[in-house]
């Protein structure tokens, strides 16, 4: 069965640090690739997503994904985080349907 | 853009009593639209989605249903609740590309 993990429930950072929020999958064939923000007291949104192509995709705010096919992984980078990045993240592959990850807390502080 | 409606924000509902969560979608025609369930630490839930009007898929077997009445009406729905209905309720509509975009979400708390 397809399934997606995500490797960190809960990350704390200082403002200025690097992030990389891990993302696994499981499922051989073409799939689509999407992370999530939920900023506290917000809907979820789009962050960023991979259809095809080039497999560094770069979203909103700075942060980008890479797709590495033979390690079934999509992280999420941001070179330098902030502290309005405080938020819920999750990763989300498409196969049929969205399999959502549980979610990576994320708490920068200033 | 699209845009998801959902109401009420919140609700407190009775054991036993019926439920009813209205979804509306602006911006867009014929999408796909789905209800989720949202629980702390575990992330998204599908519950039910809809490819079209009258057309509803179920994910899980639960106490809840779900209805399209309307191209752009996702309405989830409940005879009797339970105390293990309280949670967050999100509906979510997707166009061409697959990305979904969704609504502000309901707070239901049974007691």
């Amino acid at each position: 069965a397809q399934s997606v993990s995500q490797h960190n429930h809960h990350v704390i950072l200082s403002e200025a640090a690097s992030l990389e929020l891990g993302c696994n999958y499981s499922y051989g064939g073409t799939v689509n690739l999407f992370w999530y923000v939920q900023y506290p007291g917000q809907h979820l949104q789009l962050l960023l997503k991979y259809f095809s192509g080039d497999p560094l995709v770069k979203g909103i705010k700075g942060f980008e994904a890479e797709f590495i096919k033979s390690k079934f992984s999509f992280n999420l980078r941001k070179p330098s985080v902030q502290w309005s990045d405080t938020a819920e993240y999750f990763c989300a592959p498409m196969f049929r349907k969205l399999i959502w990850g549980l979610g990576t807390s994320l708490a920068v502080n200033p | 853009s699209q845009t998801i409606h959902q109401w009420p924000a919140t609700l407190v509902q009775p054991v036993g009593s019926p439920l009813s969560l209205e979804c509306t979608v602006e911006g867009t025609s014929n999408p796909n639209l789905y209800w989720y369930r949202q629980a702390a630490g575990r992330g998204l839930q599908l519950l039910f989605y809809s490819v079209g009007i009258g057309q509803i898929s179920s994910e899980v077997p639960q106490n809840l249903s779900a209805s399209r009445p309307q191209d752009r009406q996702f309405i989830l729905s409940s005879k009797k609740l339970l105390l293990s209905d309280s949670g967050f309720y999100l509906c979510a509509g997707s166009g061409g590309r697959n990305e979904q975009f969704f609504g502000p979400g309901t707070r239901l708390t049974v007691l």
